[in-house]
This record gives structure tokens, sequence and C-alpha cells, in this order.
């Protein structure tokens, strides 16, 4: 039969908003996330990363947002610009079993108008 | 200091062939991990390797195989290919692999034909 593809969430934003992109987890005794940047022909790149005793952690330009209660992930990006369009995946890692092993959200296409 | 290296980056195979790709980490890493990217599924985890060691596996079947050697370079091949091996493979290395942060490389892009 014919394959379906992933249908990926788009986030569009204005250049210069700020965008928010959300992700829910699946394991509560996950207790590291990690946000990563993919563009178009390239692999992953690691944005920023927060463990499960924290509930935000700021980089540049970049928030991440946890919210242990619901299994709820945010990343947030102040002034997105152009260069900012790729697609988003949160990860997330357990504990006990699972080293080495990220466990990957669907991601979401942030395309930035100028 | 170099990223994680992938070689090579395109590949054409037929079914029934087998392939293998390449994985240099970066320096000082010991884990490698391995990733299959597809438009249907995502990222999937394949397998994890850390001082030579298989420590990890994720839900792939046998024709799926890797290895590390003792400067952390990392291999893994698939044998019978089938169609629906056609995928992005990344590559990703960490310091120690639990808890620790893994930087992706560019991935080899293999089509089956």
């Amino acid at each position: 039969g014919e394959s379906v593809g992933l249908h990926l969430p788009t986030l569009s934003v204005q250049e210069g908003d700020n965008s928010i992109i959300n992700c829910a987890y699946s394991n509560s005794a996950s207790d590291y996330f990690i946000w990563y940047k993919q563009e178009s022909g390239k692999g992953p790149q690691f944005i920023i990363d927060i463990r499960s005793n924290m509930d935000k952690r700021q980089g540049q330009r970049v928030t991440v947002l946890l919210n242990k209660t619901v299994k709820h992930l945010s990343l947030q990006i102040a002034a997105t610009q152009p260069g900012d369009s790729a697609v988003y995946f949160c990860a997330e890692k357990g504990v006990r079993g699972s080293q080495g092993n990220l466990i990957f959200g669907k991601g979401t296409k942030l395309s930035v108008k100028p | 200091k170099a990223g994680v290296t992938q070689t090579p980056r395109y590949l054409i195979k037929t079914r029934g062939q087998q392939v293998t790709l390449s994985c240099s980490p970066i320096s000082g890493h010991r884990s490698v991990s391995w990733y299959q990217q597809t438009p249907g599924q995502g990222l999937q985890f394949l397998f994890e390797y850390f001082s030579e060691t298989q420590r990890n596996k994720g839900n792939f079947p046998g024709r799926f195989s890797g290895r590390q050697f003792s400067n952390s370079r990392s291999e893994m091949n698939v044998s019978t290919l089938e169609l629906g091996d056609s995928a992005l493979y990344l590559c990703a290395s960490s310091l120690a692999g639990a808890q620790e942060t893994q930087y992706f490389g560019p991935g080899t892009r293999l089509l089956v034909l």
C-alpha cells in the first residue's frame, strides 16, 4: 500500500517575533531532555538541554521549559530569524536500560517569514 | 575540534545487497549511537556502542548490525537490503552515553532500488 509520511506540525512566524514549539514526552521516568534543530540535508544540531530537576533553562535566544506534571516540554526562540527555519525535535532519555538511546518526538517545522 | 563525520554521504544499492556505513565520533567521545530517519517513522534508535560493546539496541531486525573499534570509530551494516531500508542513517557521539549530550553527524543517505 501507499506509505504515508509523517505530517509534521508547522509553525509559521514573522521574522522578529518569538516562537514557541511544544512537545509532549512519553516516559515519566525520563530525566534528561534535549532540543535539536535539523536543517534540510543536515543532521540534527544540539540546541539546548534540561534535566528533570529543573523546570527552566536559558541559552542564547532560546529557553526550554519543562513541566513534569503534564509531561510537556517547550522551546521558546526569541526574535526569530530566517536562519531559525528548520525542523525542531525534542528528545528524551530515560534512566536505566536506555543509555545512549534518545527517543525523538515527531518534530515541528518552523517557517520564518521575512 | 572536528565534528562527527560519516562516510559515505550518499549511497545507492539494490535489493538483496548489503551495505556498510562508517562513523567517526568527536575526538574523546567513547559512545556512538546510530539512528534511522525516514519520513514515515521519523528518527528511530538502532543501537549504541561504548568501549567496543553494544550497550543498547533498538527494535530493528537482525539484518542491522554494528561494531565499534578501539579508536571509537563505528560501522553499521545492513544485510539483504529491502526497499524500506531507504533512509537517512545518522550517527551520534557522546562522551560516555548516559546523560550526555549526543552530537550528530550529517548522515548517510541510503537509497535502495
